[in-house]
């Protein structure tokens, strides 16, 4: 069984200032992480995955989460967020054919 | 190239009533999945179907059922509605392969209100 862990369910921060969102996951075999992302009144969007290989990966927009496997932790980080960044964040992982989704960090970025 | 489309947005039922809903997918995608999320929670896997049949399903009751059609669209239905079946439902959809990598494409979702 597969479960995810979102450590924070609310981040306020500063427009500019970094931010990160903590994840934890369990699995007794190789994973897929994702963050997915879910701006208001919107479905999910995927904003990054780890799939295989180099173990710090970006998305488009200046977010970048590092899979530490000792650790069992996949969290995401940007080093100056925007006003746009406000939304809700959700990790999940995958080994099958389905995702288990953590509960979620809601971002709130203020100017 | 339209994405993922749900009907209805929104609806309201009454507690023992039926409900569908429906998801197209994205051009291209033959694996529908669907999930629910609840308020302040993430979403929860129901089922996938893949290739007209049911490939996994998660923990829910039998109630709920689904459907998929020849065009890969798919449909949800929840039989018996209780109180606790309000939930936004998504719809995703992924090639094959990339339901394996969960690589989903989501819908906006269906906002179910059960009174």
């Amino acid at each position: 069984a597969q479960s995810v862990t979102q450590l924070d369910s609310q981040v306020p921060v500063f427009e500019e200032a970094p931010v990160e969102l903590r994840c934890n996951y369990s699995s007794s075999v190789s994973v897929y992480l994702f963050w997915y992302v879910q701006y208001p009144n919107q479905g999910l969007q995927l904003l990054l995955k780890y799939l295989s290989g180099s173990t710090l990966v970006e998305s488009i927009n200046g977010f970048e989460a590092e899979f530490n496997k000792s650790q069992t932790s996949f969290h995401l980080r940007k080093p100056s967020v925007h006003i746009s960044d406000t939304a809700e964040y959700f990790c999940a992982v995958s080994n099958d054919y389905k995702l288990s989704f953590g509960a979620g960090t809601t971002v709130t970025v203020r100017a | 190239d339209a994405g993922v489309t749900q009907s209805p947005t929104h609806l309201i039922k009454t507690r023992g009533q039926q409900v569908t809903l429906r998801c197209s997918p994205k051009s291209g995608h033959d694996t529908v999945s669907w999930y629910q999320q609840a308020l302040g929670q993430g979403p929860q896997f129901i089922f996938q179907y893949y290739e007209e049949e049911e490939r996994q399903r998660g923990n829910f009751p039998d109630r709920f059922s689904g459907h998929q059609f020849p065009n890969y669209s798919s449909e949800l239905n929840v039989n018996a509605l209780l109180l606790g079946d309000s939930a936004l439902y998504l719809c995703a959809s992924s090639p094959e392969g990339g339901a394996r990598g969960g690589e989903l494409f989501f819908g906006e979702g269906s906002r179910l209100t059960v009174l």
